[in-house]
């Protein structure tokens, strides 16, 4: 099986655009998760959608969104950039088996805003 | 707010020594916790997972403990290998959450295996 995708794999926007990054899950895993990864702040959760709908945000800003297809393909969006949104955004996708929910992260999307 | 976080940002073992990664969280409602492995480049690699009604589960040259009383989680790894240098992350998910993809993580410890 082909494992998370995640494209582009290095993006450099400046202050004030936006950017909108894809996931494509493992195929059968119907959930995907968004985190970002900083250097200051580690790894932190954006939103989780299954079966397209929003199940949970995490605490950033609205300028901060996604959605899911209903091929499971996930999209997130930053608008009006800042220079604090660079970092590593990691997707994840997961399914429930024996008990645990394992999540597969992909190779993330390494956004740089100047 | 709660966190969980790691005791020790970096370790340093020798080649087929024994590992130990230590983890601390804060959030008595946690019951699902797993480790995670990442490599520079790469994303986190799922270890192995404990739910809260365990204090020990074993994998394939990895343990983990949980220690419910001192809210301590511990990753073991048997006979270090030199692909296990990488930052390891525990990660817990509480039940208020609702999700148990919604996990928060610890800060990482670099484990660098020495020849």
């Amino acid at each position: 099986k082909a494992g998370v995708t995640q494209t582009p794999r290095y993006l450099i926007k400046t202050r004030g655009q936006q950017v909108t990054l894809s996931c494509s899950p493992i195929s059968g895993h119907r959930s995907v998760s968004w985190y970002q990864q900083t250097p200051g702040q580690g790894l932190q959760f954006l939103f989780e959608y299954f079966s397209e709908t929003q199940r949970n945000k995490g605490n950033f800003p609205g300028r901060f969104s996604g959605r899911q297809f209903s091929n499971s393909r996930s999209e997130m969006n930053v608008s009006t950039l800042e220079l604090g949104d660079s970092a590593l955004y990691l997707c994840a996708s997961s399914f429930y088996s024996g008990g645990s929910y394992e999540q597969y992260f992909g190779p993330g999307t390494r956004l740089t805003v100047t | 707010g709660e966190s969980v976080g790691l005791h020790l940002p970096t370790l340093s073992v020798q080649e087929g020594d024994n590992s130990i990664i230590n983890c601390a969280y804060s959030n008595s409602a946690s019951d699902y916790f797993i480790w995670y492995k990442q490599e520079s480049g790469k994303g986190p690699q799922f270890i192995i997972d404990i739910r809260s009604n365990m204090d020990k589960r074993q994998g394939q040259r990895v343990t983990v403990l949980l220690n419910k009383t001192v809210k301590h989680l511990s990753l073991q790894i048997a006979a270090t290998q030199p692909g296990d240098s990488a930052v390891y992350f525990c990660a817990e998910n509480p039940i208020s959450s609702g999700s148990a993809r919604q996990l928060t993580f610890g800060s990482g410890t670099q484990l660098t295996v020495l020849p």
